[in-house]
């Protein structure tokens, strides 16, 4: 069976230090990946989508980047963290739309990072 | 532009009570909709709707879609404490899959 793991789960940083947030699907290929952000009380903003190695689509101009190193990696990341970059990230994952019956196009979440500038 | 408008915001009901949410979307390609729920933490799937009219229905949750008006409804009948939670819809068209704001409910005892 297919999971997402997301790490860290909570971490706190000081204004302008760097960032990385990992994310790794097992018992699928080639999955379609995503990071989301979701401020207090707010709706989840779609930060990255990925399609494939190498395909990566930014949504929100911002100083966040992602990269997707292998076929089952995605990673967040910023070189300088801002107050506003505060807030609950989610990655997830779905099969590539088109394979598959019924579940084609569930998104599947990690358990989230919740991230913390001061 | 694809956008998806959840309302309302936020409920406050009683146990008991009946609530109807509401989802309207302009996506590109609609393939289907699905709704979420999120209590604490990641959101977990709750339906996806490729068809219009046919009702899915789950235990006091159910849900209808209308592709020719564009929108979507999420009922939930006889509420609990436990249905206290963010309910998030997403409409599927392309490999970008945006949800709506969501409607925060609070079900009080």
């Amino acid at each position: 069976s297919q999971t997402i793991h997301q790490w860290p789960a909570t971490l706190v940083q000081p204004v302008g230090s760097p960032l990385s947030l990992e994310c790794t699907v097992e018992g699928t290929s080639n999955p379609n990946l995503y990071w989301y952000r979701q401020a207090a009380g707010r709706g989840l903003q779609l930060l990255f989508y990925s399609i494939g190695i190498d395909q990566i689509s930014s949504e929100v101009p911002q100083n966040l980047s992602a990269s997707r190193p292998q076929d089952r990696q995605f990673i967040l990341s910023s070189k300088k963290l801002l107050l506003s970059d505060s807030g609950f990230y989610l990655c997830a994952w779905s099969v590539f739309p088109g394979q598959g019956a019924g579940g084609a196009n569930v998104l599947t979440f990690g358990a989230g990072s919740r991230l913390t500038v001061l | 532009e694809d956008k998806v408008v959840q309302s309302p915001l936020s409920l406050v009901v009683h146990e008991g009570d009946t609530v109807t949410l509401n989802c309207s979307y302009e996506v590109t390609n609609f393939r289907s909709l699905l709704w979420y729920k999120q209590e604490k933490k990641a959101p977990t799937f709750l339906f996806m709707l490729t068809s219009s009219g046919i009702e899915k229905k789950s235990g006091r949750l159910s849900s209808i879609l209308d592709k020719k008006e564009l929108f979507s409804i999420l009922n939930i009948t006889a509420t609990q404490t436990g249905d206290s939670a963010v309910y998030l819809c997403r409409p599927s068209g392309t490999y970008k899959y945006i949800f709506g704001t969501g409607t925060r409910l609070k079900v009080l005892a």
